[in-house]
């Protein structure tokens, strides 16, 4: 499968607590972003990397939210000390630029409940 | 970020056309339009992009207005595999820093 992954696919953990997700991109592709999706909402861009450089980051990702792409390969989001309220789908997708071409291309996502 | 508007939801048969539609008043001369179309349980997935001309591909059509305010995805024969999220999404310069998500339209198709 040359598809992007996600891993874990599904996380519980209690409020407080620190979880980290990993992205796996397709590989070659320069590109990675970070967004979230809540319920019957469209995804809402967190964070993006060119290369292993994270170029733009939301609003919406307070301090307890990091993101890493070392090497420029695979990417990790954490998010320390949990809120009710980051109970959502995280989805990773990547991309290769070429010229004003870019499509996105979406994992599955990781789905975190905050208990 | 310029807004796109698309209505909530949308019903078609199956094997027959459906149109989506997609209004964007204040689209600038460097936006593209982008379709992406999101399964349940799936992450998104990339349809079809345009700047100004009509587009076709594989999965779909995009009629593009002339003045550029308003654009349409044409699935020219709806399957129940089309069943999902359609996102209408400017984008500056095709290959901006982010696409921004609406809350897209969701498409059910009846056998």
């Amino acid at each position: 499968d040359t598809g992007v992954s996600q891993n874990p696919r599904h996380k519980i953990t209690k409020r407080g607590q620190n979880v980290t997700f990993r992205c796996d991109p397709i590989s070659e592709h320069n590109r990675l972003y970070w967004y979230r999706q809540t319920l019957g909402q469209g995804p809402e861009f967190l964070t993006y990397f060119q290369n292993e450089a994270q170029l733009e980051k939301s609003r919406l990702l307070s301090d307890r939210f990091s993101a890493e792409r070392p090497k420029g390969s695979f990417s990790t989001l954490e998010i320390q000390r949990t809120e009710q309220g980051d109970s959502a789908m995280y989805l990773c997708a990547s991309s290769l630029v070429t010229g004003e071409n870019e499509k996105l291309f979406f994992g599955s996502g990781t789905q975190l409940s905050v208990l | 970020d310029a807004k796109t508007t698309q209505p909530n939801s949308m019903e078609s048969n199956e094997e027959e056309p459906v149109h989506l539609p997609c209004n964007h008043s204040t689209i600038s001369g460097t936006d593209y339009i982008h379709w992406y179309r999101q399964l349940p349980s799936q992450g998104p997935e990339y349809v079809i992009h345009g700047l100004t001309s009509n587009v076709n591909n594989r999965m779909a059509s995009l009629a593009i207005a002339e003045d550029r305010k308003s654009s349409t995805l044409i699935l020219h024969r709806a399957t129940l595999r089309d069943a999902a999220v359609y996102y209408c999404i400017l984008r500056e310069g095709g290959s901006g820093s982010r696409l921004t998500f609406g809350e897209g339209t969701q498409l059910t198709v009846n056998p």
